[in-house]
């Protein structure tokens, strides 16, 4: 199974909004809502930001969203603040009973 | 609050058998509603799943490495174990433990969100 795709980094002013892309295929991303978003810290264990495409687990910022179109899932953080500055992860069930993760995304907040 | 714990070895040999433990905390593993999964993270790179187990013994694993991974469950103790054998230093990970929910339609599985997570454990594989 490959990884899904995901751009190596992206950067964004304190206020601004990213989106972070992550593209697979009709067999992962495109064929299930079963999409979620990781935020990993430095010398820390991911947390979930995102589940189902679409939803934020309780306690998460409501900056954070998901979205979905075709075979590209895409998380946007608006009103980016300093403490966003993480490396994000998406990762997707699979047709073959599988689970996928993409590359990584690192989020730097100039 | 649910917590998860990773132990064992950090220093394996090359060709030796990984072993460690998850210890659940603050809920049962026996819980109807999730799975317990494995998951790996070379340094500096990104995460790789490993495998999930059911507290009644089902397992999924990545295909490319199921022929070394076994993963099982001790209810008596609330934990769960991963075993990987014949080890290179490719292997060489942190390596979290995570709560899996898996959906089930009927006979239809979809291997779903981690949460939450152990805080992991470096292994490395040297001689």
């Amino acid at each position: 199974q490959s990884a899904l795709t995901q751009p190596a980094s992206v950067s964004g002013s304190p206020g601004q909004s990213i989106t972070i892309s992550c593209t697979g295929t009709s067999s992962d991303v495109g064929g299930y809502n079963y999409v979620s978003w990781y935020q990993q810290h430095p010398g820390k264990a991911p947390k979930l930001m995102i589940y189902d495409v679409n939803n934020r687990p309780s306690g998460v910022s409501n900056r954070f969203s998901g979205s979905k179109s075709g075979n590209t899932a895409s998380l946007t953080i608006s009103g980016l603040q300093a403490e966003d500055e993480a490396v994000y992860y998406c990762s997707s069930y699979t047709s073959s009973t599988t689970l996928v993760f993409g590359g990584g995304t690192k989020l730097t907040v100039l | 609050q649910l917590q998860l714990q990773e132990s064992g070895p950090g220093l394996v040999k090359p060709l030796e058998t990984l072993s460690l433990t998850c210890t659940v905390s603050g809920g049962s593993i026996s819980s109807s509603d999730y799975y317990w999964g494995w998951i790996r993270q070379p340094p500096g790179k990104g995460l790789e799943w490993i495998g999930t187990i059911y507290y009644s013994g089902s397992t999924y694993y990545n295909p490319s490495l199921k022929s070394r991974v076994t993963i099982f469950v001790d209810m008596s103790k609330n934990q769960f174990s991963l075993k990987l054998s014949s080890v290179t230093a490719a292997d060489t990970a942190v390596y979290y433990c995570a709560r899996h929910l898996v959906t089930i339609f009927g006979v239809l599985t979809r291997l779903n969100w981690f949460d939450p997570w152990g805080q992991g454990t470096l292994v490395t594989v040297s001689s």
